[in-house]
């Protein structure tokens, strides 16, 4: 079976400040491996995705994730966060696999302070 | 382009009242649907996913249900709700085979029962 660990529940970071966000999984078998973005009281929206390829993947709005097999991570990191970042991020895993149900982590908090 | 509707917004119902909330995906055909639930404090749980038309499979044992009765509705029902059932709800879509890799989320609906 697989799991998601994100490492820290919430983060505070003041604005313009790098930020990472951490996420190591558990899987047996290759997985997929996906960042959402959850504003207040809203949806998840898809920030990137790792399928196959260049192990570092890029968003439109300056985030950026590593895959990195040997330590099973796949950590979020964006080099100056603003206040409009604030919100909660999930990381999550699935299976390539014809259905692509997802495994959550439990999510963090990215708190933007001015 | 694709997008996915889900309704209603917010819903405050009594315990023992019956519930639905109804989901519709646009712009594809022969989708996966899912539903999941994000409970207070909790990471994402996914309920139901459905891979085609009266195809259902339950993920957890609970106190709710799924149909799908056309290829882009994709419903979450009870008969009697529980406390337990409050939460954020979220339906989701996929591409079917291999483009069943990215899911994609509606704007989700609070429930909570009082």
């Amino acid at each position: 079976a697989q799991s998601v660990t994100q490492l820290d529940s919430q983060v505070p970071v003041f604005e313009e400040a790098p930020v990472e966000l951490r996420c190591n999984y558990s899987s047996s078998v290759s997985v997929y491996l996906f960042w959402y973005v959850q504003y207040p009281n809203q949806g998840l929206q898809l920030l990137l995705k790792y399928l196959s390829g260049s192990t570092l993947v890029e968003s439109i709005n300056g985030f950026e994730a590593e895959f990195n097999k040997s330590q099973t991570s796949f950590h979020l990191r964006k080099p100056s966060v603003h206040i409009s970042d604030t919100a909660e991020y999930f990381c999550a895993v699935s299976l390539p696999s014809n259905t692509g149900k997802l495994i959550f982590g439990q999510g963090t908090t990215l708190q933007v302070k001015p | 382009s694709q997008t996915i509707h889900q309704w209603p917004a917010t819903l405050v119902q009594p315990v023992g009242s019956p519930l639905s909330l109804e989901c519709t995906v646009e712009g594809t055909s022969n989708p996966n649907l899912y539903w999941y639930r994000q409970a207070a404090g909790r990471g994402l749980q996914l309920l139901f996913y459905s891979v085609g038309i009266g195809q259902i499979s339950s993920e957890v044992p609970q106190n709710l249900s799924a149909s799908r009765p056309q290829d882009r509705q994709f419903i979450l029902s009870s008969k009697k709700l529980l406390l337990s059932d409050s939460g954020f709800y979220l339906c989701a879509w996929s591409g079917s085979g291999t483009a069943g890799n990215t899911i994609y989320f509606g704007e989700g609906s609070w429930l909570t029962v009082v």
